[in-house]
C-alpha cells in the first residue's frame, strides 16, 4: 500500500529565508508525486507535480520540488518565502495508472514571522 | 482553467438531519469525481469515488447508507449526509481529474457542522 509521511508538523519561517518541507513516500513502483497547498478553510490548490523526467520541478508561486528515488523523498523548497506563504501543505502520492486516486501526507502547516 | 465548485461552502444542521452536498466541474466533464473527508488539522482521507451513470466506490470503513452519493450527469456529483450526527461534522472536499491531465483539481471545500 502507498503511503506518504511528512515528518514536520508545524514550521515557523522568518519572511525572506528559505524553505524546506519534508516529504517521504512509500510505495512499489514510480509514483506521481504533488505537492498541493491549502489556505484556511479553502480546498487545496496544486504547487507542482511530478510524473517522470527531470527529477527537478518548479511549480507555482515560486517553489519547488525535487525527486530523489534512492531517498524515497520529494521534498518542497523555496527560495525566500513570503508571508502569503502561511498555510498547510500537503505532499500526495498517486499510482502511475491511476493518478487521481490520491493518498496524502498528514500536512506541515507553515507560519511565516514577519 | 479546470474549476470544481462546491455548495455549500458551509451549513450547520441538526442531528437527524440530511445534508446533501453538490460538486460541480464548471468548465469540463468529469466522468469520475473523488470525495474526501478532513478532519480538523488532519489529512484528507479518501471516502469514495463518484462515477457517472454508476454506483459510487466506497473505501473501506465508509458507510454506504450513510454517505449517499450520486453523480447523475458530467458536471455534478452530489454526497448526502443521511441522519447526521456530531461526529459527522467535517471538511468534506471533492475533486476532479483534469480530461487529458494527470491532475486532480479540487472543490474549495464545504464544512459542515451538525449539532
Amino acid at each position: 500500500a502507498q503511503s506518504v509521511t511528512q515528518p514536520d508538523i508545524h514550521i515557523t519561517v522568518s519572511e525572506g529565508a528559505s524553505l524546506e518541507l519534508r516529504c517521504n513516500y512509500s510505495y512499489g513502483a514510480t509514483p506521481y508525486l504533488f505537492w498541493y497547498v491549502q489556505s484556511p478553510g479553502q480546498g487545496l490548490q496544486l504547487l507542482l507535480k511530478y510524473f517522470s523526467g527531470d527529477t527537478l520541478v518548479q511549480g507555482i508561486k515560486g517553489f519547488e520540488a525535487e525527486f530523489k528515488r534512492s531517498q524515497s523523498s520529494f521534498n518542497l523548497r523555496k527560495p525566500s518565502v513570503h508571508w502569503s506563504d502561511a498555510a498547510e501543505y500537503f505532499c500526495a502520492v498517486g499510482a502511475r495508472l491511476s493518478s487521481s486516486k490520491l493518498t496524502f501526507g498528514t500536512g506541515t502547516r507553515l507560519q511565516v514571522t514577519l | 482553467g479546470a474549476v470544481v465548485s462546491q455548495h455549500p461552502s458551509w451549513v450547520i444542521c441538526k442531528s437527524g438531519t440530511s445534508v446533501k452536498i453538490e460538486c460541480r466541474s464548471l468548465d469540463f466533464q468529469a466522468t469520475t469525481m473523488f470525495w474526501y473527508r478532513q478532519f480538523p488539522k488532519q489529512s484528507l482521507m479518501l471516502m469514495a469515488t463518484s462515477n457517472e451513470g454508476s454506483k459510487a466506490t466506497y473505501e473501506q470503513g465508509v458507510e454506504k447508507d450513510k454517505f449517499l452519493i450520486n453523480h447523475a450527469s458530467l458536471t455534478l456529483s452530489t454526497l448526502t449526509v443521511t441522519s447526521a450526527h456530531p461526529e459527522d461534522s467535517s471538511f468534506y472536499i471533492c475533486s476532479a481529474r483534469v480530461p487529458g491531465a494527470n491532475v486532480l483539481t479540487f472543490g474549495a471545500g464545504s464544512r459542515l457542522t451538525v449539532l
